[in-house]
């Protein structure tokens, strides 16, 4: 089946540690997208790619980097930087004008 | 990014009609769509619109758009408790890529 995949679900991070989020899909999409959500708000663009090995910052890029070797793959990192990143993250992919398609999330909490 | 606007709550009761509205700024807006998200869930597709039709139905939903005033709702009839959720309108413009509204969380009263 094909889908786009988000992991872990929960990850917890300490204070001043990096952390990656994992994000494939096999659609076969160019374009893929992460967004940040925050409990009771909407979603927030960090980064997104639109073809292979390029990526462009969204409204809140700071703190964040991205990476895109692979058309399936856009991982990505939450640096020491982002001093606020307890959220929930959502990742997406699409091709043209078509509907997006989202990933389950990952929950990251810094303890 | 482009100006996507939604109000944040939303309450009915069951079996009410309820309508979410969005409105958007950018008119060369191509396909808007409407997403549901449950509780610690990702996005699913509800229904979505071509920019050149005013409505759409699809069984208890009803898509509006209203493009000279860049106004675009959701309508759900007979609203049931399993409706309860965020939902969120998006526009694409083309060219990869997709602005969402801040989502309106409809609470369904039973």
């Amino acid at each position: 089946d094909g889908g786009i995949t988000q992991s872990p679900k929960y990850l917890f991070r300490k204070e001043g540690q990096n952390v990656t989020l994992s994000c494939e899909q096999n659609l076969n999409h160019d374009a893929m997208y992460w967004y940040r959500q925050d409990p009771g708000q909407g979603l927030r663009l960090i980064y997104y790619s639109q073809i292979v090995n390029d990526f462009q910052k969204g409204d809140i890029a700071e703190g964040y980097s991205v990476s895109r070797e692979k058309k399936e793959s856009f991982p990505l990192t939450v640096t020491s930087a982002q001093k606020n990143p307890t959220a929930f993250y959502l990742c997406a992919s699409n091709t043209g004008l078509t509907e997006a398609f989202f990933g389950q999330g990952t929950r990251l909490t810094v303890v | 990014g482009e100006d996507v606007e939604q109000s944040l709550f939303l309450s009915v009761r069951e079996g009410d009609s309820s309508v979410i509205n969005c409105t958007y700024t950018d008119s060369s807006s191509t396909y808007l769509y409407w997403y549901k998200q449950e509780p610690g869930a990702g996005l699913q597709l509800l229904t979505y619109i071509f920019s050149n039709m005013d409505m759409k139905q699809d069984q208890r939903l009803t898509v509006l758009l209203n493009k000279k005033d860049k106004h675009l709702s959701l309508r759900i009839a007979d609203t049931q408790t399993g409706d309860s959720a965020i939902y969120f309108c998006a526009e694409s413009t083309g060219a990869n890529n997709l602005f969402f509204g801040t989502g309106t969380r409809l609470t369904v009263i039973p």
